[in-house]
């Protein structure tokens, strides 16, 4: 599994827009990028998933270059509510379910919302 | 709500006890992933089955196991409880050709 590195924590103001990234250099040819937040004390819930050039749905958009060695989540005008932790996976989707995909979360991001 | 159906919410037991979590997946969801979270740590992949069989094992100490029943319900049993096995388990589940994991609300596991 290709091993993702991402900033332990990131500073955000109230209608800002955030940008996360996530480094995946060894990425396999099969390899999705997944998105996940995290609120404390809950489980995490899917955001975005891509595995080239630019993906975008009603929470965020998922910017990933051409050589695939890196992707960007970007949260549009974060809020409060936007306050948790955020992990990028990279994993053959194909084995997601009967492959033995073992699914690893990093660290993640922690965003922290500073008031403007 | 993700569909996916944890218990117990909590439990408090004591060192040397065993303990039995149990997760119901989505409807039709064939994959259950269990996972461990310690506080202010990141989500640690123990195990995954998929239709009943064992398909993927991560970081889990022999003391764990786990099991998925024929019903698609899986149980994951932790024995001679240690006050570092105290920490959020979460399970998840998936479907086919997807990749989306939905996860549960997680058994929260305090162990004194």
């Amino acid at each position: 599994l290709a091993k993702t590195t991402q900033p332990i924590s990131m500073d955000s103001y109230e209608g800002q827009e955030v940008n996360i990234t996530c480094s995946h250099n060894n990425i396999a040819t099969n390899d999705y990028i997944t998105w996940y937040q995290q609120f404390p004390s809950q489980g995490p819930r899917f955001i975005i998933q891509g595995y080239k050039t630019k993906v975008t749905n009603e929470v965020a958009s998922l910017f990933i270059p051409a050589d695939r060695k890196s992707s960007t989540l970007s949260l549009p005008r974060v809020s409060l509510s936007d306050t948790a932790v955020y992990y990028c996976l990279v994993g053959d989707r194909r084995k997601l379910t009967g492959g033995g995909n073992k699914l690893t979360f990093g660290t993640g991001t922690q965003l922290k919302k500073w008031n403007s | 709500d993700s569909g996916v159906t944890q218990t117990p919410k909590h439990l408090i037991t004591a060192t040397g006890q065993r303990v039995t979590l149990r997760c119901s997946p989505r409807s039709g969801d064939l994959s259950v992933y269990w996972y461990q979270q310690s506080l202010d740590q990141g989500l640690q992949f123990l195990i995954q089955y998929y239709n009943g069989e064992e398909r993927a094992k991560g970081n889990i100490l022999e003391r764990f196991s786990a099991q998925q029943f024929p019903d698609l319900h899986s149980e994951l049993n932790l024995s001679s409880l240690e006050l570092g096995d105290s920490a959020l388990y979460f399970c998840a589940s998936s479907v086919v050709q997807a990749g989306e994991l939905f996860f549960g609300e997680g058994s929260r596991l305090t162990v004194l």
